[in-house]
This record gives structure tokens, sequence and C-alpha cells, in this order.
């Protein structure tokens, strides 16, 4: 986990709030990718941004859910109105650039629970 | 529709023993195999990883072994150690400058003493 920063840790959110998840990439990574951890289950993917672009957000529900990444600042991966079964670990994870196959450098993660 | 096959799903293994990790893949597009490992409260971090062009790749106590025709691999944990216990994660690229990686289910280890 070479310095991507999450926050916050966890995040308790009851039905119908909404959940703010941050990633602060890599020192100079312009590339991040948002996947989403079931207990017991797999890492999905659910986005991947490049600075100020959505590239591929073909993994991610087409309600509710939202990412950006600004040109200054980290990227941002928004769930409205949660329900419990958005309950789940939220990874992101940063690589310098596309194209070869670089390393995905990934954070400790969020863990949102949605009481 | 999963397209990297994990087994499998938990494995206990006595410590000094060898851990073997399966993974089955049908897209031929994929074209590189890393093997992440993730600790309890952490995220996922590379392990070793491996191209189609080589059989077998060792780092230290963990071997990736390849085969292309029957698009499987698998990892070897020789040696294995009670600190080795964790997720595993198999994981695929495809060919191409775009990096959606599909991850297998994971298996979870545990080594005991």
């Amino acid at each position: 986990n070479a310095g991507v920063m999450q926050n916050p840790r966890h995040l308790v959110r009851r039905r119908g709030q909404e959940a703010r998840l941050r990633c602060s990439p890599v020192k100079g990574h312009s590339h991040v990718y948002w996947y989403r951890q079931l207990p017991e289950e797999g890492l999905k993917f659910m986005v991947y941004l490049q600075k100020e672009n959505i590239i591929d957000e073909s993994g991610m529900p087409k309600e509710r859910f939202s990412a950006e990444f600004p040109k200054e600042g980290p990227s941002i991966l928004r769930i409205q109105q949660v329900v419990r079964g958005d309950s789940a670990a939220y990874f992101c994870a940063s690589s310098p650039r596309t194209g070869g196959k670089n390393i995905q450098y990934f954070g400790a993660g969020t863990r949102l629970s949605v009481l | 529709q999963q397209q990297v096959k994990q087994s499998p799903q938990s494995l206990i293994v006595q410590k000094g023993g060898i851990s073997i990790i399966n993974c089955a893949y049908e897209n031929t597009a994929f074209d590189y195999f890393p093997w992440y490992q993730q600790f309890p409260g952490k995220g996922p971090a590379l392990l070793i990883a491996i191209r189609p062009d080589v059989s077998e790749k060792k780092e230290g106590r963990f071997t990736i072994s390849f085969n292309k025709s029957a698009k499987q691999f698998s990892l070897h944990i020789m040696d294995s150690q009670p600190g080795d216990s964790a997720t595993y994660f198999c994981a695929a690229f495809p060919s191409g400058g775009y990096q959606k990686v599909t991850f297998g289910i994971g298996t979870k280890l545990q080594v005991i003493p």
C-alpha cells in the first residue's frame, strides 16, 4: 500500500443518508480506480478515472452512485440515499499511467456500514 | 459472469506445508496475471505476477505456475508460515492500454502452527 490514503476508514450511515468516500492517490499518480468488496466476495471494479475525466464507469450502479477526480484534491466516491445493500468495503487504487501493466496501489479501504 | 475462477475459497495448511491456490480464466485477451495478498483490515497488495510467455516465476517462497493452453495459473507458497495467513486474490489484466483488471473471488488461507 504505497501511499494511497482513504478516509474515513469506517463510515456509518443510516438508510437514506449520503456517503462520501475520499481517496488521495500516490503522489504523482493520475489514474484512480474504485472497487467494492462485499463480505466473502472478491473485489468488483466500479469506476476508473483520470484527472477530471471518467474513463470507465461500467461497474458502477446507474443510480445513486457517482465518482469524480478533480484537478485538485482527492477522488470522491459518492453514494446518495444509501441502502443496507451498500454496506461493503470500498477500495481505491492508483497507478501512474495507463499502458503497460502498471501496478495498482491500493488504499486500506473505507468500510461503510448502513444501519 | 465470473471471468476468473479461483479455488479453493478457503484453505488450511500446516506450518511448513505447501499452500496451493488455483485460478482459471476464459478470456484469451488476458495477458498479465498478478496475485494480491490482503491482510484483515488492509487493502490488497501485489505479491507476484506473471506474463503468459513464461511457465513459472519464483520469488522467495512464492511461485506462480502458468499453463497457457489450459488457461490456468496457480500460486504455490512453499514452507507456509502463520504470517502468510491472509486472503489471496488472483487477477487478470487484458492486453492493451486500459487496465480493467478482473479479480478472482479470493482464497482465505490459514496456516496453523
